[in-house]
């Protein structure tokens, strides 16, 4: 089975300092991990995924998100917050054996809010 | 090139009636997902389609839930005799051909039901 955990559910940042939301993830095999953005009434917009490679991810919008093999964590990263990045976050993950199909598994979502 | 569509973006029902849920995949997409997000909470998988097929539908309710998606026209979320517990946020993904390789999900706009 597969699983995320997002452990807060809202994260304060001043604009201009750095943001992080936190994820964790268990699955059976390697993972396919990936961010989405849910702003107020609209569906998700995807940020970035991990697929194999380099363990830091680079995404949409400023965006970046390291992945951890020994932690299982998957955190999403931005150096400088604006005002605009205030949204709904959520991680999402997929097992990459054939067995666990082609869901994705969220996490139950953290948001983010930047004060001026 | 369209985004994924989804029709209506807001649907009322009264308890017992049937609620229809449109979704219109990505141009070249043939793989459509169905998730769902109560209030507050996180997306649930319910079903994943291709065209004339259902692959997974580990995520769908027993009863009064069903969904298809035919070889012309949108994919359908039917929900028979809608509770009022059905209220939430539906939204269709779709993706490219999986193939070896595995493509990101993209999120339509949502459908939010409210059960009277």
């Amino acid at each position: 089975a597969q699983s995320v955990a997002q452990p807060e559910d809202q994260v304060n940042v001043a604009e201009g300092n750095p943001l992080t939301v936190k994820c964790t993830y268990s699955v059976s095999g390697n993972p396919y991990l990936f961010w989405y953005v849910q702003y107020p009434n609209r569906g998700l917009q995807f940020l970035l995924k991990y697929i194999t490679g380099d363990n830091l991810v680079k995404g949409s919008y400023g965006f970046e998100a390291e992945f951890n093999k020994s932690q299982t964590s998957f955190h999403l990263k931005k150096p400088s917050a604006l005002v605009s990045d205030s949204a709904l976050y959520f991680c999402a993950v997929r097992d990459q054996i054939k067995a666990a199909g082609n869901k994705l598994t969220f996490g139950g979502g953290t948001r983010v809010l930047v004060k001026p | 090139n369209a985004g994924v569509m989804q029709n209506p973006r807001h649907l009322v029902r009264r308890r017992g009636q049937e609620a229809r849920l449109r979704c219109s995949p990505m141009k070249g997409h043939s793989h459509v997902y169905w998730y769902r997000q109560l209030p507050e909470e996180g997306l649930k998988f319910m079903v994943y389609l291709q065209k004339e097929n259902i692959i997974d539908e580990s995520g769908m309710p027993k009863e009064r839930f069903s969904a298809e998606f035919p070889k012309e026209g949108p994919s359908i979320l039917r929900i028979q005799q809608v509770v009022r517990g059905d209220s939430a946020a539906y939204f269709c993904a779709s993706s490219f051909r999986q193939g070896n390789s595995y493509n990101e999900q993209f999120f339509g706009p949502g459908t939010r039901l409210t059960v009277l």
